[in-house]
């Protein structure tokens, strides 16, 4: 099971949207539409930020928003702050009940 | 509050064995899918396992690198999951975190334990 592919990083200012794209399969992301989106601070764990292609868990901002388009999903963040500066996962169920993550991308806050 | 706290990680040589824990406090584990994701250093997320609930079957599921290597159990009466690790290589390097799924996502996670398999 290939990891899915995310770019590597992206940056944005103060206030601007970035998107963060996840490219899979259809034996992954295209087949389910079971995405979800982790968001990780240096040295901290992994926290969900949306589920189920475009959820959002309680307590998330509603400035995180997913979507999905046959075989990549993506996480868009508008409005965004410093504090959104982090890296963040794209996972998928797999088949077979199993995941796949994404390769990671770092965003930065210019 | 959510907390799951892992711990048992450390040093060990290669083919060596090592179990990890994953205290849970703050919500029904007894009802809980439990899953372990690993992440190698300056690396990404890559899940390894998981175990049902005892109502749903109790049963698990590994990830390909691990089958047959890493065992997922669970002791409800202590709120504890356990990640058996056998035959360990230098890939299975990495800080092991121990997570809730639902909703084929992982909603709470733990600090992290780091497994080191060096000779």
């Amino acid at each position: 099971q290939s990891a899915l592919t995310q770019p590597r990083s992206v940056s944005g200012s103060p206030g601007q949207s970035v998107t963060i794209s996840c490219t899979g399969t259809s034996s992954d992301v295209g087949g389910y539409n079971y995405v979800s989106w982790y968001q990780q601070h240096p040295g901290k764990a992994p926290k969900l930020m949306i589920y189920d292609v475009s959820k959002g868990p309680s307590g998330v901002p509603d400035r995180f928003s997913g979507s999905k388009s046959g075989n990549t999903a993506s996480l868009t963040i508008s409005g965004l702050q410093a504090e959104d500066e982090a890296d963040y996962y794209c996972c998928s169920y797999a088949g077979s009940y199993t995941y796949v993550f994404g390769t990671g991308t770092e965003v930065t806050v210019l | 509050e959510v907390q799951l706290v892992e711990s048992g990680g450390g040093l060990v040589k290669p083919g060596g064995s090592l179990r990890l824990s994953c205290a849970a406090s703050g919500f029904t584990f007894i009802n809980a899918w439990m899953s372990w994701v690993r992440q190698a250093p300056g690396k990404g997320l890559e899940w390894v396992g998981r175990l049902r609930s005892k109502t749903d079957g109790g049963t698990t599921d590994y990830a390909a690198p691990v089958k047959g290597r890493f065992t997922i159990s669970r002791d409800d009466s202590k709120n504890t999951l356990y990640l058996q690790m056998n035959s360990l290589k230098t890939e299975d390097t990495a800080v092991y975190y121990c997570a809730t799924e639902g909703s084929a996502s992982f909603n709470y996670w733990g600090q992290g334990t780091l497994v080191t398999v060096s000779t």
